[in-house]
């Protein structure tokens, strides 16, 4: 797939645990962040965002937790299913070029043992 | 179903080809992008079209052109392509033609494979 060829880090977790994806962002400047997941085959699917004046934000079975002063961003899936198999990205919207789209990072992937 | 479509979902062509991918959203939004995701490395943004106009052209190379008509469509119109072009192009879609600080919804996908 077109995730092969980097080397991704992969966090493996048993099927029921819960799961905590971490991504480290560079620009103080960054005001919005969102988490994508993308399976095999698909293209990237919005899961949760949150805005840099929040700290934490919750949806169905996923957190996302900011830390603004360390520039730390993170995932937190409950309860981890085998259709949460798949590689995560974070993405953040960088203010200070002007840029009107997301960057992303290269991903982590998820795999869940049953 | 994301709303944003794209064809064709698998695309072989020569060095010497020309061929156009098609993006299609039915969301109302009037910003568009095109990502390339390769084997190699991370999405990157070649295009940003905001209310049919392009804003942002990301150091892409011009055997890429694209090619906006209307808010809801958006293609990418390739020709003389390199083997290292090959990878899925990602079309995408968000609201708001400022800073771009709502969720982009992406398609499926074009993977290119150039022989």
């Amino acid at each position: 797939g077109e995730n092969v060829g980097l080397h991704l880090p992969t966090l493996s977790v048993q099927e029921g645990d819960n799961s905590i994806i971490n991504c480290a962002y560079s620009n103080s400047a960054s005001d919005y962040f969102i988490w994508y997941k993308q399976e095999s085959g698909k293209g990237p699917q919005f899961i949760i965002d949150i805005r840099s004046n929040m700290d934490k934000r919750q949806g169905q079975r996923v957190t996302v937790l900011l830390n603004k002063t360390v520039k730390h961003l993170s995932l937190q899936i409950a309860a981890t299913q085998p259709g949460d198999s798949a590689v995560y990205f974070c993405a953040e919207n960088r203010v200070d070029t002007g840029r009107r789209a997301l960057t992303f990072g290269s991903g982590t992937r998820l795999q869940v043992q049953p | 179903e994301t709303g944003v479509t794209q064809t064709p979902r698998h695309l072989v062509m020569g060095m010497t080809n020309k061929k156009s991918l098609k993006c299609e959203q039915h969301l109302g939004h009037n910003a568009m992008y095109w990502y390339k995701q390769s084997a190699k490395k991370p999405l990157e943004l070649m295009f940003v079209y905001s209310l049919e106009e392009r804003v942002e052209n990301n150091s892409v190379p011009s055997r890429f052109s694209p090619e906006c008509p209307n808010s809801s469509h958006l293609f990418l119109h390739l020709h003389t392509l390199q083997p290292e072009d090959s990878a899925l192009y990602l079309c995408a879609s968000s609201q708001g033609s400022g800073i771009m600080n709502t969720e982009a919804f992406f398609g499926q996908g074009t993977r290119l494979t150039v022989v």
